[in-house]
Order: C-alpha cells, then sequence, then structure tokens
C-alpha cells in the first residue's frame, strides 16, 4: 500500500519559513506527480502546488506563489515544500499526495503535518 | 479567480439517496473528482475523472456531468457515509486546480 509521511510542521512567527518534507513509500515516486493540499483549522481543502514527474514543472496557487517552493528528490523518493513570508492565514494542516490520475487527481495522502503561523 | 460551488449541507435518511452538486464554469472542458473525508482524517479519493469509481468504494457511490454541473449521487446511503465531501477540478487553462468549498452530508 502506498504510503506518504508528512514532516517538519511546527510553529513559526509570521514572515519565518519552514520546509515540509513527504517520505514516499510503496510506489514508484519518480513516475508520478505529486501535490501539495493545506486545510485551515475547520474549513475546505484548498490546494498548494504540484510538481511534475521529473521536477521541470511546477504549479502553485496564487495565495503562495512566490512564497512557497515545491521541490522532490526522486533519488530518495521524497517531496518537498519550502515556505517563506509566512503569513496567519498559512496556519493549515498540509497534506502531501500522490497524483493518480490526470493532472490533478490525488489518489493517495499523507495523514498531514501541522502548520501554525503566530506570534 | 475560478470558484466551484457546493451546497454546505445534505441530510439525509438511511436508504435513501444523497446527491451532491459541484458547479463550475470549466467542467465541460476539466475532470472532475471527488473526495470524502471524516474528522481527523486525510481526503479519501472517491470519484475520478468524473465518474469512474476509485479502488475501494462501494458501488452505491456513483459520479455524473451535465454542462457545468457534476453530481455524486449515494444510493442506499449508510450511516458510515457521514463526511464532508469535496468536488475537485481546474480552471479552463487547466493551470489553476481548485476544490470547492465541501458539502456535509448527514445522516439522520
Amino acid at each position: 500500500e502506498v504510503q506518504l509521511l508528512e514532516s517538519g510542521g511546527g510553529l513559526v512567527q509570521p514572515g519565518g519559513s519552514l520546509r515540509l518534507s513527504c517520505a514516499a513509500s510503496k510506489f514508484t515516486f519518480s513516475s508520478y506527480a505529486m501535490s501539495w493540499v493545506r486545510q485551515s483549522p475547520r474549513k475546505g481543502l484548498e490546494w498548494v502546488s504540484t510538481i511534475s514527474d521529473n521536477g521541470r514543472t511546477t504549479y502553485y496557487a496564487d495565495s503562495v506563489k512566490g512564497r512557497f517552493t515545491i521541490s522532490r528528490d526522486n533519488s530518495y523518493d521524497t517531496l518537498y515544500l519550502q515556505m517563506g513570508s509566512l503569513r496567519v492565514e498559512d496556519t493549515a494542516v498540509y497534506y502531501c499526495a500522490k497524483v493518480g490520475y490526470g493532472d490533478y487527481g490525488c489518489d493517495y495522502w499523507g495523514q498531514g503535518t501541522l502548520v501554525t503561523v503566530s506570534s | 479567480s475560478y470558484e466551484l460551488t457546493q451546497p454546505p449541507s445534505v441530510s439525509v435518511s438511511p436508504g435513501q439517496t444523497a446527491r451532491i452538486t459541484c458547479s463550475g464554469d470549466a467542467l465541460p472542458k476539466q475532470y472532475a473528482y471527488w473526495y470524502q473525508q471524516k474528522p481527523g482524517q486525510a481526503p479519501v479519493l472517491v470519484i475520478y475523472k468524473d465518474s469512474k469509481r476509485a479502488s475501494g468504494i462501494p458501488e452505491r457511490f456513483s459520479g455524473s456531468s451535465s454542462g457545468t454541473t457534476i453530481t455524486l449521487t449515494i444510493s442506499g446511503v449508510q450511516a458510515e457515509d457521514e463526511a464532508d465531501y469535496y468536488c475537485q477540478s481546474a480552471d479552463s487553462g487547466g493551470i489553476n486546480v481548485v476544490f470547492g468549498g465541501g458539502t456535509k452530508v448527514t445522516v439522520l
């Protein structure tokens, strides 16, 4: 069964930075695009970013463009999200997800890591 | 910015049929997906590419599309189907991915 394990969440001050990681296993990581999706407390899902299987193409939501960077290391089956200039409204559970269908259909999700932006 | 519109809530008695709609101008051009999320859990893919049931999903779940509206239908609702359901698609250019606001399904 596909496994996705996020890490790196925590408490950070506004304006600060944080890097999330997602360790993938039990599938051929380098063959699939990957996404980050977040969920603010008691709110809905928000797509954050997607990266192609080879890492050459990236897409971002307008809300994070210019502040967040998605990347991957196919040698280590790991997905990353570098977050900078963090704002209170970035507080959320961040999920990594495997894109298994089409360009954005996520067939497997991790359990999420909580990022709290607060002074 | 592009938006997908879902009703906030749907209530249904056990054994009845629940229908959840999702509306968006680009839905005729872009595939849609449906996810189920229970409290404290990660989302689970239910329907992909408008109408295909994901692996392990019971047959009572089905998806359909008509113009700018897609529909998730749960036939013979069971108590375990109580959850939040989200649609997902992209704008006409296929660059910006969006989720609907979510629909809470309550089994009475």
